[in-house]
């Protein structure tokens, strides 16, 4: 089945700095790639997502670009601030009409003052 | 995107207990899942709530253990039975639409002594 495998499971950046998170993914199926935030005490909120037939998506200081060649895809957080201090989980969507996604282990980014 | 609402936010119960969690939606949607979210760990699927019929659940999720109704397209339950400590997790619906996005509630947090 699908596996998704997400680096860095945690990061430290100063505040301004850029951020990268990086997935890969095993099913060369897969079609639909979803990035979530996660604050704590709350639910993962989708902050952008990727379709198989785009390779890059941008949206203010977010972006995600995607290989499918090899697999993989990127999101990249520009001009960062504290509040983007938060858990963020990648996923693929299984190529089926079932609607189901596979996530990473997460990352936690910490955005110092 | 849907409003998704959960009930109850938090709670702590002892072993050997039942906990049913209510998900309520505020449009009709194709799709529910409930996902569990073990302290400090990424999101599991548990199995797909489907309306009118028997949930579709993943491997290591049995009926039996997790009980789950959907009687209408905007409401769902999920029951956690004869909990033991190893449930306390965040338990978290999310909902699906046509195009593979999925939102998620803010989840309910269950501590088992």
């Amino acid at each position: 089945g699908e596996n998704v495998e997400q680096h860095p499971s945690t990061l430290s950046v100063q505040e301004g700095d850029s951020a990268v998170i990086k997935c890969t993914y095993s099913d060369s199926a897969s079609n639909y790639f979803p990035w979530y935030k996660q604050e704590l005490g709350k639910g993962p909120q989708l902050i952008i997502d990727i379709r198989s037939n785009v390779g890059e998506k941008k949206d203010q200081r977010i972006a995600v670009t995607l290989n499918k060649t090899a697999k993989h895809f990127s999101l990249h957080i520009t001009e960062t601030q504290p509040e983007d201090s938060a858990v963020y989980f990648c996923a693929a969507g299984i190529p089926s009409n079932t609607g189901k996604l596979i996530f990473g282990q997460g990352t936690t980014l910490q955005v110092k003052p | 995107s849907a409003v998704i609402s959960q009930k109850p936010s938090r709670d702590i119960c002892q072993r050997g207990t039942s906990l049913t969690i209510q998900c309520q939606v505020d449009s009709q949607v194709t799709m529910m899942f409930w996902y569990r979210q073990q302290p400090g760990q990424s999101l599991t699927l548990i199995a797909t709530a489907n309306q009118g019929s028997e949930a579709t659940y993943e491997s290591g999720f049995v009926i039996d253990k997790f009980p789950i109704s959907r009687p209408n397209l905007t409401f769902s339950t999920l029951t956690v039975s004869n909990m033991s400590p190893e449930d306390s997790s965040i338990y978290l619906c999310s909902v699906g639409t046509t195009t593979d996005t999925q939102y998620f509630g803010p989840g309910t947090r269950l501590t088992v002594l």
